[in-house]
């Protein structure tokens, strides 16, 4: 079955750098786009970003367009988070998700499994 | 810029039904989206992706008691027969070239 497992959460000081990445299992990791979404506390759900199934195309929220990238290595069934010049308004859980469609568009962009979340608290 | 509006809150009794209703912004009412259940300390999951003209497919292993409906802008997750795990966050979803919006959620209280 699906299986996603997020990593890399902690306590990271304001302006500092932290990475995140998520294993996957259970389907063809190469077939399918993946993306990060994040839940701050008390607040809802918020989409970060999309990467398609060859990696070439990626999109990124305007919050953190400039300060994340995302990536992903199709040998190793993982994707990963870099989040540069981090501030309070980024501490949140971080969720990664498979999508149903593979090239992070507008087909298909919705995930249909979830890992259970990394958290991230930014503060001095 | 598609928006998706959900009421904050929604209550209903143990055993009851309860519809919750994600409404499109002006001029996106042909957009499909998608409905994910998040309860505290958990993943979200997904409930179904439902589309513009009502038709719709159940994420793996949700009960036949979550259905949806559709009518213009609104987009409807029905949850009949509800019980105390139901108790949850419902989010719609739905997508564009360059990004994915999340509606803001609809806290449901099973009573």
């Amino acid at each position: 079955q699906v299986h996603l497992v997020e990593a890399g959460g902690g306590v990271v000081q304001p302006g500092k750098s932290l990475r995140l990445s998520c294993a996957a299992s259970g389907f063809t990791f190469s077939s399918y786009a993946m993306q990060w979404v994040r839940q701050s506390p008390g607040k809802g759900l918020e989409w970060v970003a999309v990467i398609s199934d060859d990696g070439n195309n990626k999109y990124y929220a305007e919050s953190v367009r400039g300060r994340f990238t995302i990536s992903r290595d199709n040998s190793k069934n993982t994707i990963s988070l870099q989040m540069n010049s981090l501030n309070p308004d980024d501490t949140a859980v971080y969720f990664c998700g498979k999508e149903r469609g593979r090239h992070g568009g507008d087909t298909l962009g919705y995930s249909d499994y979830w890992g259970q979340g990394t958290l991230v608290t930014v503060s001095s | 810029q598609v928006v998706l509006t959900q009421s904050p809150s929604a209550s209903a009794s143990l055993g009851a039904s309860v519809k919750l209703t994600c409404t499109l912004s002006s001029g996106h009412s042909h957009y499909n989206i998608a409905w994910h259940q998040k309860q505290p300390e958990k993943g979200p999951r997904l409930l179904m992706k439902l589309d513009s003209d009502g038709s719709y497919i159940r994420g793996d292993g949700i009960p036949n008691r979550f259905s949806g409906s559709s009518s213009g802008a609104e987009r409807h997750l029905t949850i009949s027969s509800l019980q105390s795990e139901d108790e949850a966050d419902y989010y719609c979803q739905t997508w564009i070239t360059g990004g994915r919006i999340f509606g803001g959620g609809t806290k449901l209280t099973v009573l």
